[in-house]
């Protein structure tokens, strides 16, 4: 059983397209994140989400909208794609072990590749 | 700001030899510290972490570090190198409360020499 699973795995697609990724975790827990890895393996953090409730909205372009429908699912949708979109895309979700430390679990990951 | 510098993109080290990859952080107060590794086309997987406890925190595949207060520092070692271990490490933090953004290192590249 995948913990934290992504869909697509792989996607190629043309400037201006719009796609989206999606996460699911069968964990139970209660916060998703969504982080953007480039090509020099710089790994940032876009959004979170907690109980559905966003909790973390770095400076992303307006173009990214996360959804989360419930607290297993967290999406990405991306509008007019744009060569620097180009990464790898991690959904990741995290326990709360105690005295503030988040654990994180992370999927596979989504490589987008924007042509 | 919070911030976490790993020493040395790529470090490369012979099998069977000790590995030590360097993580500093910056930060006002007491911090939460973890290491991660990603193998090739896989996400990150938590190797240890550090939340106040124990300085010297041992985590899988015989990884360890230590947490140096005075230093600032969270550094990774392994005794005896494995080729399996060659992987890209993170080093992360995150501040004292629930909701902190978790901040990653720009990672570094072990390689492993046979």
């Amino acid at each position: 059983d995948t913990a934290v699973s992504q869909t697509p795995k792989y996607l190629v697609t043309q400037m201006g397209n719009d796609k989206s990724i999606k996460c699911e975790q069968n964990l139970g827990h209660d916060t998703m994140y969504w982080y953007k890895q480039d090509s020099k393996k710089f790994l940032k953090i876009m959004f979170s989400y907690n109980n559905k409730e966003l909790i973390i909205n770095e400076t992303v372009p307006n173009r990214f909208s996360p959804k989360s429908p419930d607290k297993a699912h967290l999406n990405l949708h991306i509008n007019s794609l744009e060569l620097g979109d180009s990464a790898v895309y991690f959904c990741a979700s995290s326990h709360f072990t105690g005295a503030g430390a988040n654990v994180l679990t992370f999927g596979a990951g989504s490589r987008l590749t924007v042509l | 700001a919070q911030s976490v510098t790993q020493l040395g993109s790529h470090v490369s080290v012979s099998e069977g030899a000790l590995v030590l990859l360097r993580c500093n952080y910056s930060s006002s107060v007491p911090p939460y510290l973890f290491w991660y590794v990603q193998y090739p086309n896989q996400g990150l997987q938590l190797l240890l972490k550090y939340t106040s406890a124990a300085t010297l925190v041992k985590g899988i595949n015989g990884f360890e570090a230590e947490f140096k207060k005075s230093e600032t520092s969270f550094h990774l070692t392994k005794p005896s190198a494995h080729m399996s271990d060659a992987a890209e490490y993170f080093c992360a933090y995150q501040g004292m409360n629930r909701d902190d953004k978790i901040i990653f290192g720009k990672g570094t590249r072990l390689h492993i020499l046979p």
